[in-house]
């Protein structure tokens, strides 16, 4: 099993739309979990962060971890045509220091105006 | 805002040749490291960087790869003799709390 599983997609949504992003994990070490927006062959972009389980929410987006089913999520509200990129999810054990992160392979999410 | 930084933008090399990316991170930050992200692959780890010493490196930082502090900025990343899957994205990020990522050189070996 895959340390971390994303569905690449692609997806395609209607602008206005709520959008469901989801990855999963095996391994319980991870604490830390981040979602990257990516635009095309640009770097990574750190769009949220949340530690163990929870919800987090700034403006539109909203991050979820749910550890006892090794699941994180991320929903946009109201998505726009610039919220189109590939968004990847990332994982580590601790925050900060010299810990590598795990990514997912990367959603790539259109919206249409 | 304060961003990591890197050149060149695009590198285009032969096989066998050297190759130097670099990177300035961000300046009161005190971890580096060097990603790689081939195309239509995930982001891969290839190496974490403190106090002038690697901390961790992934089973694809052979002997072919070196990370190097020169100076108090900059921060690089060098493939002695590069193969043909050599080809990629490779990222530089540095790290207070979170990490965050460079634009990326995009390495293109013929």
């Amino acid at each position: 099993q895959k340390e971390v599983e994303q569905d690449p997609g692609p997806l395609s949504v209607p602008e206005g739309a709520i959008v469901s992003l989801n990855c999963t994990y095996s391994n319980s070490a991870f604490q830390y979990f981040m979602w990257y927006r990516q635009y095309s062959r640009k770097g990574p972009e750190l769009l949220m962060y949340t530690y163990s389980s929870g919800n987090k929410e700034d403006g539109r987006f909203t991050a979820q971890v749910d550890k006892s089913s090794k699941y994180i999520s991320l929903f946009i509200r109201d998505s726009q045509p610039s919220d189109s990129a590939t968004y990847l999810c990332a994982m580590s054990k601790t925050q900060g220091g010299s810990e590598k992160l795990v990514f997912g392979k990367g959603m790539k999410l259109t919206v249409n105006p | 805002e304060p961003e990591v930084t890197q050149t060149p933008s695009h590198q285009v090399t032969q096989m066998g040749q050297e190759v130097i990316l670099r990177c300035v991170p961000i300046s009161n930050h005190l971890y580096f490291y060097w990603y790689r992200q081939i195309l239509g692959q995930k982001v891969e780890f290839l190496v974490s960087f403190y106090n002038n010493e690697i901390s961790e490196k992934s089973e694809i930082f052979d002997d072919q790869f070196s990370v190097e502090r020169p100076d108090g900025s900059n921060f690089t990343l060098k493939i002695r003799s590069t193969k043909l899957e050599d080809s990629a994205m490779y990222f530089c990020a540095s790290n207070y709390n979170e990490q965050f990522f460079g634009p990326g050189t995009r390495l293109t070996v013929l």
